[in-house]
């Protein structure tokens, strides 16, 4: 599994209130990466990170913010949860296997807004 | 601009069919290929990826560059084979993967 770990598993919350997402590793990458899976829609990308306190927009940004104050950590913050945003995350890292770079997953947390 | 392309929502074969999942591309480029899968309640994970040319579970997926496909296939599906399946696409810098829509397979006892 790589060392990533994802906190919580399961969230459910009320519109408008604030919820952070943790994605943790173990293994000291420098790419770490959060997306939404949504059916129909597959996998997303909402932001990204290339190293401390260097992050990126993805693709399904807006309402999203994020922070990694330090490697092992990045942290996806929804300001103010909307409906839309029920949907399950994936935090994944960019790692190194025997044939080249992919990407290594977490667990997900599905995140209810109601 | 990066996409992939997954036409089939949802596939049904019975067990011991063959099986052929789609997947179409586009990249002003060389792009890495790959397939992953999610189990029932699991993780994404790497299937395969062209570049290494292995059959993984039996699976097979050939880079055709004239036709922007890399469709994943297998002879004979088992029930075990189950799954959602997405195709994937990473440009030259490895920085960002872009995923299609994913296919649902579904194996037929």
């Amino acid at each position: 599994d790589a060392g990533i770990t994802q906190s919580p598993r399961h969230k459910v919350t009320e519109t408008g209130t604030p919820v952070t997402l943790r994605c943790h590793q173990t293994e000291n990458h420098r790419y770490m990466y959060w997306y939404r899976q949504d059916p129909g829609h597959g996998l997303r990308l909402i932001h990204y990170s290339y190293g401390v306190k260097d992050t990126d927009k993805g693709e399904v940004s807006d309402g999203y913010s994020v922070s990694r104050s330090k490697t092992e950590d990045f942290l996806l913050t929804l300001e103010s949860a909307t409906s839309s945003q029920t949907s399950v995350y994936f935090c994944a890292i960019r790692g190194t296997s025997r044939d080249g770079d992919e990407q290594f997953f977490g667990p997900g947390t599905r995140l209810t807004v109601l | 601009a990066q996409r992939v392309t997954q036409p089939e929502k949802l596939l049904s074969v019975f067990k011991g069919a063959p099986v052929e999942l789609k997947c179409n591309y586009s990249y002003s480029g060389s792009p890495e290929l790959f397939w992953y899968v999610q189990y029932s309640r699991q993780r994404l994970q790497l299937l395969l990826r062209h570049i290494s040319r292995e059959s993984i579970k039996g699976f097979t997926a050939d880079l055709n560059k004239g036709e922007t496909s890399f469709h994943l296939k297998k002879p004979f599906a088992q029930e075990e084979d189950s799954a959602m399946y997405y195709c994937a696409l990473s440009g030259h810098s490895g920085n960002q993967f872009y995923f299609g829509t994913g296919t649902s397979l579904t194996v037929i006892p």
